[in-house]
């Protein structure tokens, strides 16, 4: 089955640049998506297409995707990023289809 | 706006099986490419993707779990149900529905989320 690794936590100081990687095979040939959890919150999409972000998402929020990493940057880190991050791909060819990471967690110092 | 609301019971015993509901607004579920799926969380775990149902009827499932699933919809209610068979205490979790649009493979719109215990 497909594997997304992602680191546990990243730590950063409010207005610098957290930088948050999933790992997987090849990602760079699919497409990645990010979700952003508040602690009893539902997940929120972020990112969707490896860089497209939904109406209403800063723009503070970018990602990138290339050979094995996907990347979600969140620039000028504010208190309120302070969350679990999950990415996300589809794969017909894998168990399951739609395949979760482990998911970090961004704490702001 | 889309909005989910999950609904079922918040506890089952071993063996029992779970029927959870998740009524939508703002979509219609007969509009071609769209999906409703189901995720769940289990306490402090990641996201896992359970199933999904798109508009016409195809039906997908977490492979691992296949075998115990069934997805449903009603587009007249603006119903998707999900059915769990065997349910075990490492099926506690929140359970989440969430809406796919047409030519994605992503959730935009996530519901609130429903906690199940399993426990006797």
């Amino acid at each position: 089955s497909y594997v997304l690794t992602q680191p546990p936590s990243v730590s950063v100081a409010p207005g610098q640049t957290a930088r948050i990687t999933c790992g997987g095979n090849n990602i760079g040939s699919k497409s990645v998506h990010w979700y952003q959890q508040k602690p009893g919150q539902a997940p929120v999409l972020v990112v969707y297409d490896d860089s497209d972000r939904p109406s209403g998402i800063p723009e503070r929020f970018s990602g990138s995707n290339s050979g094995n990493t996907a990347t979600l940057t969140i620039s000028r880190v504010e208190d309120g990023d302070e969350a679990d991050y999950y990415c996300q791909v589809w794969d017909s060819s894998s168990d399951p289809l739609y395949v979760f990471g482990t998911g970090t967690t961004v704490t702001v110092l | 706006q889309i909005t989910l609301k999950e609904s079922g019971p918040t506890l089952v015993k071993p063996t029992q099986t779970l029927t959870l509901t998740c009524t939508f607004s703002g979509f219609s579920l007969s509009t071609s490419g769209v999906g409703v799926g189901w995720i769940r969380q289990p306490p402090g775990k990641a996201l896992e993707w359970l199933a999904l149902i798109y508009w016409n009827d195809d039906k997908r499932y977490s492979p691992s779990l296949k075998s115990r699933l069934t997805i449903t919809k009603d587009t007249s209610k603006n119903q998707v149900v999900l059915r769990m068979t065997n349910m075990d205490p490492v099926d506690t979790a929140t359970y989440y529905c969430a809406h796919s649009r047409a030519k994605s493979d992503y959730m935009d719109v996530w519901g609130d989320g429903t906690t199940v215990t399993v426990s006797s």
